[in-house]
């Protein structure tokens, strides 16, 4: 069993479609952080979130933490075929630090 | 910018042999992780360090050993390299253990 949970596990649209992706958990966190991982290379660190109800704003990619800091969504506006790659969240809900399966997308030209 | 450098991108070992992967950070971080990627099973956690020649076990320690003898240098150690651990392996340091700046990944291939 992960402790968290992402969905959807592969995801494939077309270049200016926009996308949701989940992060879930039955654990609290005092924070999230959501990484992107192309192919090849290892994961870099995009955004963290710490407030139940924040949102963070990276150019086309919004993420928002939920109310009860137990789960999380990115979402993206009008992808780009450079936004393909791995997503994974991740957080500790106590020592130790632990990683979603993570979303596979691919935005087809 | 944080640099995580990892020795090797690409690796071929045989059934075993003992093989050294070596990680390197330029940003004087207390933290370091040594991770194993699987198709299917993302990043698990094999061994942690919070300080010199300080270790604590992941998640799937078995199999490896890990060694930090100085604090910008975390090695994982495959005494007796087998099959099923054929996998991309990534360090990972950190200051504060949540916003963890990764190596490349080392692609380890035992055959």
């Amino acid at each position: 069993t992960q402790l968290l949970e992402q969905s959807p596990q592969f995801l494939s649209i077309q270049e200016g479609e926009n996308l949701t992706v989940y992060c879930n958990s039955s654990s609290v966190f005092s924070s999230l952080q959501w990484y992107r991982q192309e192919p090849g290379e290892g994961p870099v660190l995009l955004v963290t979130v710490v407030t139940g109800g924040e949102v963070k704003k990276l150019k086309r990619l919004t993420f928002q933490f939920g109310d009860a800091r137990k789960d999380s969504s990115l979402h993206i506006t009008a992808a780009q075929p450079g936004d393909t790659g791995l997503y994974l969240c991740a957080g500790a809900p106590g020592n130790q630090f632990y990683f979603g399966t993570g979303t596979s997308l691919t935005v087809i030209p | 910018d944080v640099k995580v450098t990892q020795s090797s991108r690409y690796l071929v070992k045989r059934t075993g042999e003992k093989v050294f992967l070596e990680c390197v950070q330029d940003m004087d971080h207390e933290n370091m992780f040594w991770y194993r990627q699987d198709p299917g099973l993302g990043l698990r956690l094999i061994y942690f360090s919070y300080d010199v020649k300080m270790k604590e076990k992941g998640d799937i320690p078995e199999g490896y050993s890990v060694s930090r003898e100085k604090k910008e240098r975390f090695s994982l150690i495959l005494e007796s390299a087998s099959t099923n651990q054929t996998s991309m392996y990534l360090c990972a340091s950190s200051r504060d253990h949540l916003n963890q700046y990764f190596g490349a990944g080392t692609r380890l291939s035992v055959l």
